[in-house]
């Protein structure tokens, strides 16, 4: 089945600085990528959708500036939490589109545990 | 706007009983619903999707039923085991290329 890679698993950093996380679809093209965060015991909150060469559409109350998403590949999206606080501290998870003869699917990655120091 | 909710919050039961899971939508116009099992600190493994034209899917102990009109459907969880212990989540999608909405989820401990 279509895989979903989703880089780093599991980051620790500063307040301020700024962390990117990769997400890949690895033997399929994803024209669409779509963003979540989900804080414990919540559920997953979309974040933004991503489409392949054009700017991401985000949620209402989701800061563009600080949640950079870049999707320059069909096989490729990235996020970038920018000059990240502890409120960041979050569960991100990436999700693509996959269309195939059978018809369309998400498939998702496996979450980036971001905590913020 | 899609909400969708997911009762109960928290379920423990002892090995080997059947369970149900509900989750209710607000919009009733969906072009599929998923039920999903997450593990703590971890991704999500699709469990069953259900197209709008479908009532119901069924994979090993799982079933899970679509009632649009009422904006409904069930996860009964059949013979259950510990390592059955997850979070259930339920999502439903308004039409082809839009993004997955999800509960809060149902959080389930089978005890041994």
């Amino acid at each position: 089945g279509a895989v979903v890679s989703q880089h780093p698993s599991r980051v620790i950093c500063k307040s301020g600085t700024s962390v990117k996380i990769e997400c890949r679809s690895l033997d399929f093209q994803a024209t669409t990528m779509f963003w979540y965060r989900q804080f414990p015991k919540q559920s997953l909150m979309l974040m933004a959708t991503s489409n392949e060469g054009s700017k991401a559409t985000y949620e209402q109350g989701v800061e563009k500036d600080k949640f950079l998403i870049n999707h320059a590949s069909l096989t490729l999206s990235t996020l970038t939490v920018t000059s990240a606080h502890p409120e960041d501290s979050s569960f991100y998870i990436c999700s693509a589109r996959a269309i195939d003869s059978s018809g369309e699917k998400l498939f998702f990655g496996s979450g980036t545990q971001l905590s913020v120091l | 706007k899609q909400e969708v909710t997911q009762i109960p919050a928290a379920l423990s039961v002892p090995e080997g009983e059947n369970l149900v899971l509900n989750c209710s939508f607000t919009d009733s116009a969906i072009y599929n619903l998923q039920w999903f099992r997450q593990d703590p600190g971890k991704g999500l493994t699709s469990l069953l999707l259900i197209q709008s034209s479908q009532r119901e899917q069924t994979s090993g102990r799982l079933n899970a039923s679509l009632d649009k009109s009422s904006g409904r459907s069930t996860l009964y969880i059949a013979a259950s085991q510990p390592g059955d212990s997850a979070t259930y989540l339920c999502a439903t999608r308004r039409q082809a290329g839009t993004a997955l909405i999800f509960g809060k989820g149902t959080t389930l401990s089978v005890s041994s």
